[in-house]
Order: C-alpha cells, then structure tokens, then sequence
C-alpha cells in the first residue's frame, strides 16, 4: 500500500509564482488535511475535508486554496507565494474525523521554498 | 478552542536513561490523546493513543484528567528513539481534527 502520496517532494519558486501541491490516499479515507510544519511551531492544519465535496479551513488558511478532486485527491494551491510560506507542507488523511478515528496517516512531505 | 502543550523543545538523555516527554492540554470535554514520531527523514507517524493503552517500543503514555496531561514515558532509553515526538489532541465528540502541539525533539546518546 502506497498509502498517502505527495508530489512533488522538493520545490523552490520565485515570489509571486504558483504552484500546485498534490495529494493522493489509497485508503478509502473520507477525511483528507494539509499541515505546514516548520521550527518551533510545530504543525499547523491550513485547509481540511471532512468528506469529498467538502473543505473548511484551518488554523492558517491565508494565501492558500484547496480542492478536493474525489475521494482520493486533495490539492493545495499557493496562488502568489511568498517568502512566509517556506515551509514543509504534509497531506494527511483519516478514516473519519473526530475520536480514536481520528489517527491520521501522514505523507512523506512537500519542502517548499520560497525566495 | 483545545490547545496542546508541549514545554521542551530538545530533551536529550544517555542511552539507558529514563525518558519523560511531557505534555499538557487544555479542553473542556473529553479528548483523545495520541503521540506522533517522525523519525530523520521518515514522514509522521502514530506511536500510540490513549484509547488503546499500549507499549509501543517501549513507551508508555497515560491520560491523567485532574492534571490534563499525556506525559510519554520510556524506561531505558535507546539511540534509536531519537525522533522529533508530538501530542496531539482530538475531541471525542463530533467532528474534530487533530491539534497539535509543538513537538519535542529527544536525543539520545551512546
């Protein structure tokens, strides 16, 4: 099992470009997240989907968009990144949210930089 | 809103050493509590969660309620639990995602 799949694993954009990070589970998870992690703080949820065909955001959703293309995809779009958004962005998914369901399961991590 | 403390941001110890990585949250109803492990170069992964009250590797974590803490625990320490750990905190009711907290970073020594 593939399990949660990011792409790409390494980027680095100019100011005010875009950009698309993708994110694929093969689990049959209804509930899909995007974290940013960087030092010092830990992770934090930018944009959530509770089911397919929802989305909802998180602790720090400025300067993103997400989509949630089926039950297995859900994309993060920077449309003008910045400096800021360096960071180590992780797709996460669950089978239902809230409870010992909860348990997420992690992909391997998108670093981003932005200069 | 929950919130989930962790105080130490490098905690390191001798191999062989006990271990003690605390966190504190902070929910009015009745949470569930996980610790996650990201091991170098290696995505986040769950080490164990309250509900099911089991050793994974070696460590231990209970829910005390009065303190409001998930405190991991870990007798003997071994080189090979150097990770970045984090709590994390779900509410057990309705939908909920996971808060995190900070993290610490254990290092173990030989």
């Amino acid at each position: 099992n593939a399990g949660v799949t990011q792409t790409p694993k390494f980027q680095v954009l100019k100011t005010g470009q875009s950009m698309t990070l993708q994110c694929a589970q093969d689990m049959n998870h209804n509930s899909m997240y995007w974290y940013r992690q960087d030092p010092g703080m830990g992770l934090r949820l930018i944009y959530y989907s509770a089911s397919e065909g929802t989305t909802d955001k998180g602790e720090v959703p400025n300067g993103y968009n997400v989509s949630r293309l089926n039950k297995r995809e859900f994309s993060l779009r920077l449309e003008s990144a910045a400096p800021s958004q360096t960071s180590v962005y992780f797709c996460a998914s669950s089978e239902v949210p809230g409870g010992s369901n909860t348990e997420a399961f992690f992909g391997q991590g998108t670093r981003l930089t932005v200069v | 809103a929950q919130r989930v403390t962790q105080p130490e941001k490098l905690l390191s110890v001798f191999k062989g050493a006990p271990v003690e990585l605390k966190c504190n949250y902070s929910y009015s109803g009745s949470p569930e509590l996980f610790w996650y492990v990201q091991y170098s170069r290696q995505r986040l992964q769950l080490l164990l969660r309250h509900i099911s009250r089991e050793s994974i590797k070696g460590f231990t974590a209970d829910l005390n309620k009065g303190e409001t803490s998930f405190h991991l625990k870990k007798p003997f320490a071994q080189e090979e639990d150097s990770a970045m750990y984090y709590c994390a905190l779900s509410k057990n009711s309705g939908y909920s995602t996971l808060t995190f907290g900070k993290g610490t970073m254990l290092l173990v020594s030989p």
